[in-house]
Protein backbone atom coordinates (compact mmCIF):
# COMPACT_ATOMS: atom_id res chain seq x y z
CA UNK A 1 0.00 0.00 0.00
CA UNK A 2 0.76 3.93 -0.08
CA UNK A 3 2.67 4.71 2.80
CA UNK A 4 3.71 8.20 3.79
CA UNK A 5 6.13 9.30 6.62
CA UNK A 6 6.27 12.09 8.71
CA UNK A 7 8.56 13.94 10.36
CA UNK A 8 9.40 14.52 13.44
CA UNK A 9 6.72 12.71 14.90
CA UNK A 10 6.56 14.90 18.39
CA UNK A 11 8.50 18.59 18.83
CA UNK A 12 8.50 20.83 21.64
CA UNK A 13 9.63 23.98 20.88
CA UNK A 14 9.93 27.45 22.98
CA UNK A 15 8.07 30.56 21.48
CA UNK A 16 9.34 32.64 18.86
CA UNK A 17 11.04 29.88 16.83
CA UNK A 18 10.40 28.14 13.83
CA UNK A 19 9.80 24.35 13.11
CA UNK A 20 9.85 22.36 10.32
CA UNK A 21 7.81 19.46 9.37
CA UNK A 22 8.74 16.94 6.27
CA UNK A 23 5.93 14.95 4.81
CA UNK A 24 7.16 12.00 2.31
CA UNK A 25 5.59 9.83 0.04
CA UNK A 26 7.87 6.73 0.42
CA UNK A 27 6.62 4.31 -2.85
CA UNK A 28 4.68 6.75 -4.52
CA UNK A 29 5.19 10.27 -6.16
CA UNK A 30 2.88 12.40 -5.12
CA UNK A 31 2.44 16.22 -7.16
CA UNK A 32 0.08 17.10 -4.51
CA UNK A 33 0.22 16.86 -0.96
CA UNK A 34 -1.83 18.24 1.80
CA UNK A 35 -1.19 19.92 5.31
CA UNK A 36 -4.03 19.73 7.87
CA UNK A 37 -4.37 20.74 10.73
CA UNK A 38 -6.44 18.77 13.84
CA UNK A 39 -7.75 19.81 17.40
CA UNK A 40 -8.86 17.71 20.06
CA UNK A 41 -11.94 15.24 19.64
CA UNK A 42 -12.51 17.46 15.93
CA UNK A 43 -12.13 16.31 12.21
CA UNK A 44 -9.73 17.68 9.99
CA UNK A 45 -8.87 21.01 8.84
CA UNK A 46 -6.98 21.44 5.51
CA UNK A 47 -4.39 24.26 5.74
CA UNK A 48 -3.15 24.29 2.11
CA UNK A 49 -2.88 22.46 -0.82
CA UNK A 50 0.92 21.78 -1.97
CA UNK A 51 1.66 21.31 -5.54
CA UNK A 52 4.94 20.02 -6.83
CA UNK A 53 7.29 22.78 -8.04
CA UNK A 54 4.68 25.64 -7.48
CA UNK A 55 3.12 27.43 -5.16
CA UNK A 56 0.89 26.28 -2.35
CA UNK A 57 -2.89 27.06 -2.11
CA UNK A 58 -3.94 27.84 1.44
CA UNK A 59 -7.23 27.94 2.75
CA UNK A 60 -9.04 30.89 4.49
CA UNK A 61 -8.17 32.15 7.28
CA UNK A 62 -4.69 30.24 6.97
CA UNK A 63 -1.63 32.81 7.02
CA UNK A 64 1.02 31.65 4.88
CA UNK A 65 3.74 33.36 6.18
CA UNK A 66 3.01 31.78 9.18
CA UNK A 67 2.89 28.32 7.76
CA UNK A 68 5.85 28.00 4.70
CA UNK A 69 5.06 24.78 2.87
CA UNK A 70 7.47 23.79 0.19
CA UNK A 71 7.20 21.16 -2.12
CA UNK A 72 10.56 20.84 -4.22
CA UNK A 73 9.90 17.32 -5.17
CA UNK A 74 7.61 14.44 -5.75
CA UNK A 75 7.83 12.72 -3.07
CA UNK A 76 9.00 15.37 -0.27
CA UNK A 77 6.80 18.69 1.30
CA UNK A 78 7.56 20.42 4.05
CA UNK A 79 5.59 22.66 6.20
CA UNK A 80 7.76 24.99 8.48
CA UNK A 81 5.57 26.96 11.37
CA UNK A 82 7.48 30.47 11.41
CA UNK A 83 7.65 32.35 14.95
CA UNK A 84 5.80 29.91 16.76
CA UNK A 85 3.32 30.68 19.43
CA UNK A 86 1.34 28.73 21.76
CA UNK A 87 -2.02 29.21 19.70
CA UNK A 88 0.25 26.97 17.10
CA UNK A 89 0.42 23.73 19.29
CA UNK A 90 -1.74 21.21 17.45
CA UNK A 91 -1.25 17.98 15.44
CA UNK A 92 -0.32 18.73 12.49
CA UNK A 93 -0.90 15.54 9.59
CA UNK A 94 0.03 15.92 5.62
CA UNK A 95 -1.81 13.41 3.42
CA UNK A 96 -0.58 12.45 -0.51
CA UNK A 97 -2.86 12.08 -2.97
CA UNK A 98 -3.20 9.41 -5.23
CA UNK A 99 -5.23 9.55 -8.45
CA UNK A 100 -5.58 6.91 -11.80
CA UNK A 101 -8.31 7.28 -14.14
CA UNK A 102 -11.14 8.28 -12.34
CA UNK A 103 -10.03 6.70 -9.11
CA UNK A 104 -8.33 8.65 -6.11
CA UNK A 105 -7.10 8.01 -2.87
CA UNK A 106 -5.07 9.71 -0.56
CA UNK A 107 -2.84 9.06 2.32
CA UNK A 108 -2.51 10.21 5.24
CA UNK A 109 1.11 10.25 7.39
CA UNK A 110 1.27 9.45 11.02
CA UNK A 111 0.97 13.41 12.58
CA UNK A 112 3.50 15.47 14.17
CA UNK A 113 2.50 16.82 17.76
CA UNK A 114 3.54 20.62 18.04
CA UNK A 115 3.64 21.54 21.39
CA UNK A 116 4.89 25.21 21.66
CA UNK A 117 6.27 27.12 25.09
CA UNK B 1 -15.36 24.75 5.11
CA UNK B 2 -18.00 22.71 3.85
CA UNK B 3 -18.27 19.10 6.25
CA UNK B 4 -20.33 15.79 5.28
CA UNK B 5 -23.03 15.32 7.44
CA UNK B 6 -21.94 11.61 9.63
CA UNK B 7 -23.87 10.05 12.21
CA UNK B 8 -23.64 9.06 14.89
CA UNK B 9 -21.23 11.07 16.64
CA UNK B 10 -20.15 8.10 18.89
CA UNK B 11 -21.10 4.49 19.88
CA UNK B 12 -21.16 2.50 23.04
CA UNK B 13 -20.95 -1.02 21.98
CA UNK B 14 -20.46 -4.76 23.27
CA UNK B 15 -17.41 -7.03 21.70
CA UNK B 16 -19.31 -9.13 19.00
CA UNK B 17 -21.77 -6.11 17.97
CA UNK B 18 -22.57 -5.15 14.84
CA UNK B 19 -21.52 -1.59 14.06
CA UNK B 20 -23.28 0.96 11.69
CA UNK B 21 -22.48 4.53 10.18
CA UNK B 22 -23.54 6.80 7.44
CA UNK B 23 -22.56 10.08 5.75
CA UNK B 24 -24.99 12.16 3.99
CA UNK B 25 -24.39 15.48 1.54
CA UNK B 26 -26.09 18.09 0.22
CA UNK B 27 -23.83 17.18 -2.97
CA UNK B 28 -22.95 14.81 -5.03
CA UNK B 29 -19.94 13.24 -4.92
CA UNK B 30 -17.19 10.73 -7.46
CA UNK B 31 -15.46 9.00 -4.76
CA UNK B 32 -16.02 8.13 -1.12
CA UNK B 33 -13.32 7.60 1.21
CA UNK B 34 -13.56 5.97 4.49
CA UNK B 35 -10.98 6.02 7.07
CA UNK B 36 -9.55 4.99 10.89
CA UNK B 37 -8.10 6.89 13.29
CA UNK B 38 -6.51 5.99 16.35
CA UNK B 39 -5.52 8.19 18.86
CA UNK B 40 -2.31 10.22 18.19
CA UNK B 41 -2.07 8.74 14.64
CA UNK B 42 -3.03 10.01 11.33
CA UNK B 43 -5.76 8.71 10.02
CA UNK B 44 -5.73 5.18 7.69
CA UNK B 45 -7.55 4.26 4.65
CA UNK B 46 -9.64 1.29 4.91
CA UNK B 47 -12.35 1.90 1.83
CA UNK B 48 -12.71 3.42 -1.43
CA UNK B 49 -15.87 3.40 -3.57
CA UNK B 50 -15.98 5.01 -6.91
CA UNK B 51 -19.18 4.07 -8.58
CA UNK B 52 -22.73 4.71 -7.21
CA UNK B 53 -24.48 1.56 -5.93
CA UNK B 54 -21.13 0.27 -5.67
CA UNK B 55 -21.25 -2.61 -1.90
CA UNK B 56 -17.30 -3.07 -0.89
CA UNK B 57 -15.80 -5.44 1.52
CA UNK B 58 -12.35 -5.45 3.46
CA UNK B 59 -12.12 -8.45 5.97
CA UNK B 60 -15.35 -7.32 8.40
CA UNK B 61 -16.13 -4.04 7.31
CA UNK B 62 -18.44 -3.35 4.42
CA UNK B 63 -19.30 0.13 2.91
CA UNK B 64 -21.70 1.45 0.15
CA UNK B 65 -21.86 4.34 -2.32
CA UNK B 66 -25.19 5.57 -2.12
CA UNK B 67 -27.27 5.28 -5.07
CA UNK B 68 -28.05 9.34 -5.14
CA UNK B 69 -23.82 9.66 -5.06
CA UNK B 70 -24.92 11.69 -1.55
CA UNK B 71 -24.48 9.20 0.76
CA UNK B 72 -22.60 6.56 1.70
CA UNK B 73 -22.51 3.93 5.09
CA UNK B 74 -19.67 1.93 6.53
CA UNK B 75 -20.42 -1.63 8.66
CA UNK B 76 -18.16 -3.64 11.09
CA UNK B 77 -19.40 -6.85 12.03
CA UNK B 78 -18.94 -8.52 15.03
CA UNK B 79 -16.35 -5.84 16.61
CA UNK B 80 -13.70 -6.21 18.74
CA UNK B 81 -11.85 -4.26 20.96
CA UNK B 82 -9.68 -2.83 18.32
CA UNK B 83 -12.10 -1.36 16.46
CA UNK B 84 -12.19 1.15 18.90
CA UNK B 85 -11.24 4.88 17.04
CA UNK B 86 -12.32 7.28 14.97
CA UNK B 87 -14.19 7.05 12.15
CA UNK B 88 -14.13 9.53 9.16
CA UNK B 89 -15.89 9.71 6.30
CA UNK B 90 -14.79 11.97 3.43
CA UNK B 91 -15.94 12.66 -0.09
CA UNK B 92 -14.13 13.82 -3.17
CA UNK B 93 -14.98 15.09 -6.99
CA UNK B 94 -12.45 15.39 -9.51
CA UNK B 95 -10.21 18.21 -9.00
CA UNK B 96 -11.74 18.64 -5.83
CA UNK B 97 -10.37 18.63 -1.89
CA UNK B 98 -11.41 15.92 0.25
CA UNK B 99 -14.44 17.41 1.98
CA UNK B 100 -14.56 15.39 5.69
CA UNK B 101 -17.49 14.61 8.08
CA UNK B 102 -17.10 15.31 11.73
CA UNK B 103 -16.43 11.64 13.13
CA UNK B 104 -17.90 8.61 14.75
CA UNK B 105 -16.01 7.74 17.67
CA UNK B 106 -16.66 4.11 18.50
CA UNK B 107 -15.96 2.18 22.11
CA UNK B 108 -16.10 -1.35 22.35
CA UNK B 109 -17.21 -2.80 25.49
CA UNK B 110 -14.98 -6.79 26.07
Amino acid sequence: GAVVSQHPSWVICKSGTSVKIECRSLDFQATTMFWYRQFPKQSLMLMATSNEGSKATYEQGVEKDKFLINHASLTLSTLTVTSAHPEDSSFYICSAGLAGGLRYEQFFGPGTRLTVL
Amino acid sequence: GQQLNQSPQSMFIQEGEDVSMNCTSSSIFNTWLWYKQDPGEGPVLLIALYKAGELTSNGRLTAQFGITRKDSFLNISASIPSDVGIYFCAGHRQGGKLIFGQGTELSVKP
